[in-house]
Formats: structure tokens, sequence, C-alpha cells
């Protein structure tokens, strides 16, 4: 069973450009969540999807954005990017829609702002 | 508002000893916990999980420990092996709600041949 699918990798884009990051869950997962990840600050929670709606969302500015598709293969934009939003981006998907479960991440997207 | 918190930010242990990592969670709401593993440049790897309704979870070299009362949860590794060098993170749940899981800043272990 593939896992979690997630790209590009790596991408370097330009302060004030904007970014969209594709994420394809394990085939029959339908809870899609993104993370982000800087040194020193854990795994941040942006956002969760389920069934094309977006049930739970994060502390981060409205530049964060995402959405999710039928296939539940979700993709996450950053428009006007800063450079603090240099980091990993990950995605992970879930059986299940309740929380309590176990999430499996893919690989991530590592984007770096210059 | 940090409401997992690993308070070592590494660790270092000898091959063959036991590596014990520590977490706190102030959430009480915190039902269902987690421990990832993860190697540079790639994503985390679930690594054994525990429900509150137990106070210890077994999965080969892996345990895992719950202390409700003390919101303490701990991930004993024994017997330590270098491939286990790599940074632990600990994260913990609601059970019911919309799917969110609240990660540590984790642990970066280090264990010595």
């Amino acid at each position: 069973k593939a896992g979690v699918t997630q790209t590009p990798r790596y991408l370097i884009k330009t302060r004030g450009q904007q970014v969209t990051l594709s994420c394809s869950p394990i085939s029959g997962h339908r809870s899609v969540s993104w993370y982000q990840q800087t040194p020193g600050q854990g795994l941040q929670f942006l956002f969760e999807y389920f069934s094309e709606t977006q049930r739970n969302k994060g502390n981060f500015p409205g530049r964060f954005s995402g959405r999710q598709f039928s296939n539940s293969r979700s993709e996450m934009n950053v428009s006007t990017l800063e450079l603090g939003d240099s980091a990993l981006y990950l995605c992970a998907s879930s059986p299940r829609q309740v929380s309590g479960n176990t999430i499996y991440f893919g690989e991530g997207s590592w984007l770096t702002v210059v | 508002d940090q409401q997992v918190k690993q308070n070592s930010p590494s660790l270092s242990v000898q091959e063959g000893r036991i590596s014990i990592l520590n977490c706190d969670y102030t959430n009480s709401m915190f039902d269902y916990f987690l421990w990832y593993k993860k190697y540079p440049a790639e994503g985390p790897t679930f690594l054994i999980s525990i429900s509150s309704i137990k106070d210890k979870n077994e999965d080969g070299r892996f345990t895992v420990f719950l202390n409700k009362s003390a919101k303490h949860l701990s991930l004993h590794i024994v017997p330590s092996q270098p491939g286990d060098s790599a940074v632990y993170f600990c994260a913990a749940s609601e059970s019911g709600g919309y799917q969110k899981v609240t990660f540590g800043t984790g642990t970066k272990l280090q264990v010595i041949p």
C-alpha cells in the first residue's frame, strides 16, 4: 500500500510569490491534515480536511489556505510568501474522521523563501 | 501555549542501554498519545501509541508509559541501537473531535556505538 505522497519535495521561492503544495493520502484515507515544521518549533498544525471540507484550522494567517478534492487529494497554498515561511510542510492522512487515531505522514515538502 | 512539552532537547545514550524520553502535557482532555521518530529530510514515522485507558503499551523494543495523574508519558527504548538516533516527537489528541494532533518540540536522541 503506497504511503502519503507529497510533491514537490524541494522548492525555492522568492518573497512575495505564492506556492502550492500537493498531497496524496494513503488509499482509503479521507482525512488529510497539514503541519509546518520549523527549527525549535516542533510540528505546528495548519488545518485538516475531510470530505472536501476544512474542519479544523490552526493559528496561521489567512495567507495559508488549502483544499481537498473528491478523491481525497489535498493542496495547500501560501500566498505573499515571507522569509519566515521557510519550513518543512508535512501532510498526514488518517483513515478515521475523528481524532484519537494515528495519523501517517508523508516525506514533506521543503520550502525555502529567499 | 505549549500543550505538549518535551523539556529535554537532546539525549545521549550508549548502545545497548535504555533510552528514556519524557513528555508532559497540560490539556486534561488529551486521551490518545503517540510517539513519532524523525530522521533528517524525512517525514515523521509513527512508532507507538497509547490510549488513556491504559498505562503501558509495548511494541518490541519500544514501551510507552502513561501517568495520567501527573500528565506525563515516557518512551523507553531497550536496548538502544545506533539506528535509533533520530528526533523523537511526543504527540497528543482528544478522541472524538475533529482530527488534530498536538506535537511537542522533539528530543534528539543520539545512541553512541
